[in-house]
């Protein structure tokens, strides 16, 4: 069956510091992983998409990786910041691309000042 | 993208008792979702709720527990009937756009339902 795991439920990192979260899944061949921010008690906010032939994708100081032979996708949020502090989600879509997202648990990140 | 709303955003309930929320979409869209989301806990789909079909149920849950109505294109409510403690959870609204990228989906700012 499809899985997806990321890596940890909770990762805390000095502010300033570069945070890294790991998205891994099995049993897919996702044509495009998207990266989402959920914020407690609020739904989740799209924030990056990457297609299977990119390798990596900015925005701001935002970077994702994609690597389909690994089958894994990294999420780089450089200079941290406290307000980067919320829970990550990752969700892979095959080239099925009416069916609904499907979410790993999400790393829940904390920024200390 | 695609502004959702929600109503209630969130509610105290009775065992037994049924609560109806509504998600409204400020431009038509045509695949539209139900998640929920468990204390803790990561998304759950419960049903595609496609406009001019019937909802279509993931394992775990059938219509008699959450009968979803979909009469249009900017507009959907989910029904938890019955309810039981066990229910209480984020209930979510999610829509679908298609774009260069594939398609993208925004979600409403969810319903938090407690029920004693």
């Amino acid at each position: 069956s499809q899985k997806i795991e990321q890596n940890s439920e909770a990762l805390n990192i000095q502010e300033g510091k570069t945070a890294t979260l790991t998205c891994n899944y099995t049993n897919y061949s996702p044509a495009y992983l998207q990266w989402y921010r959920q914020d407690p008690g609020r739904g989740p906010v799209f924030l990056l998409l990457i297609r299977e032939n990119e390798k990596e994708k900015r925005k701001e100081r935002l970077k994702v990786t994609f690597d389909t032979t690994l089958k894994q996708s990294l999420f780089h949020i450089t200079a941290s910041q406290p307000a980067d502090s919320a829970t990550y989600l990752c969700a892979p879509r095959s080239y099925s691309g009416n069916t609904p997202l499907v979410f790993g648990k999400g790393t829940r990140l904390s920024v200390i000042a | 993208s695609a502004v959702i709303s929600q109503k209630p955003s969130r509610d105290i309930c009775q065992r037994g008792t049924s609560l109806t929320i509504q998600c409204q979409v400020d431009s038509q869209v045509t695949m539209m979702f139900w998640y929920r989301q468990q204390p803790g806990q990561s998304l759950t789909l419960i049903a595609t709720a496609n406009q001019g079909s019937e909802a279509t149920y993931e394992s775990g849950f059938v219509i008699d527990k959450f009968p979803i109505s979909r009469p249009n294109l900017t507009f959907s409510t989910l029904t938890v009937s019955n309810m039981s403690p066990e229910d209480s959870s984020i209930y979510l609204c999610s829509v679908a756009t298609s774009g260069g990228a594939g398609m993208s989906q925004y979600f409403g700012p969810g319903t938090r339902l407690l029920v004693l």
